[in-house]
């Protein structure tokens, strides 16, 4: 069943950890997104990835850091800066290049965080 | 820089009305459009994309580069077509703009 993996579903941190979450594909996809969705501003890119070893910032990347070791696996690590990460987040994926699925993004189902 | 606006955050109309959600962009180069939608308890997904000029659940949707606008339609709407909808540019790089989003309630 191909597709895209997020984990945890809900995650709980305390104020001044850092906490990462996961995100896996078997899509065999190149490309791989994250986005924060918050109520009334839509999804936000935080970063996003075209290749291995090669990612970019988004529109919101402080306090965020991300990963691509492997063209399977993009975690995403919210760090103690991040000022307000309370929030859902979601992952997703897109074949690379000039196939005819170019820039269709698969998401994944979500991760909410909640800071106490 | 490159920008979705999706006007309303709300939007209610009856079984079996016109359904107009409205998209405007602002972007210097060629665009590509699409529209994604979020059903409850289900994943965010495509719905339809410019250049496929396809209807899809019967919604459509034209790109008036004149206007700079990309509006989803459907001439008579279903209870089904309540969710979320979003409203999403590629602007370069491989990198989607995504607007706000319009939460769409058809009332039977």
């Amino acid at each position: 069943d191909g597709g895209i993996t997020q984990s945890p579903k809900y995650l709980f941190r305390k104020e001044g950890q850092n906490v990462t979450l996961s995100c896996e594909q078997n899509l065999n996809h190149d490309a791989m997104y994250w986005y924060r969705q918050d109520p009334g501003q839509g999804l936000r890119l935080i970063y996003y990835s075209q290749i291995v070893n090669d990612f970019q910032k988004g529109d919101i990347a402080e306090g965020y850091s991300v990963s691509r070791e492997k063209k399977e696996s993009f975690p995403l690590t919210v760090t103690s800066a991040q000022k307000n990460p309370t929030a859902f987040y979601l992952c997703a994926s897109s074949p690379q290049g000039t196939s005819s699925g170019a820039n269709v993004l698969t998401f994944g189902a979500g991760s909410r965080l909640t800071v106490l | 820089a490159q920008r979705v606006t999706q006007p309303e955050k709300l939007l209610s109309v009856f079984k079996g009305a016109p359904v107009e959600l409205k998209c405007n962009y602002s972007y210097s180069g060629s665009p590509e459009l699409f529209w994604y939608v979020q059903y409850s308890r289900q994943r965010l997904q495509l719905l339809l994309r410019h250049i496929s000029r396809e209807s899809i659940k019967g919604f459509t949707a034209d790109l008036n580069k004149g206007e700079t606008s990309f509006h989803l339609k459907k001439p008579f709407a279903q209870e089904e077509d309540s969710a979320m909808y979003y409203c999403a540019l590629e602007s370069g790089a491989q990198k989607l703009v995504f607007g706000q989003g319009t939460r769409l309630t058809i009332n039977p």
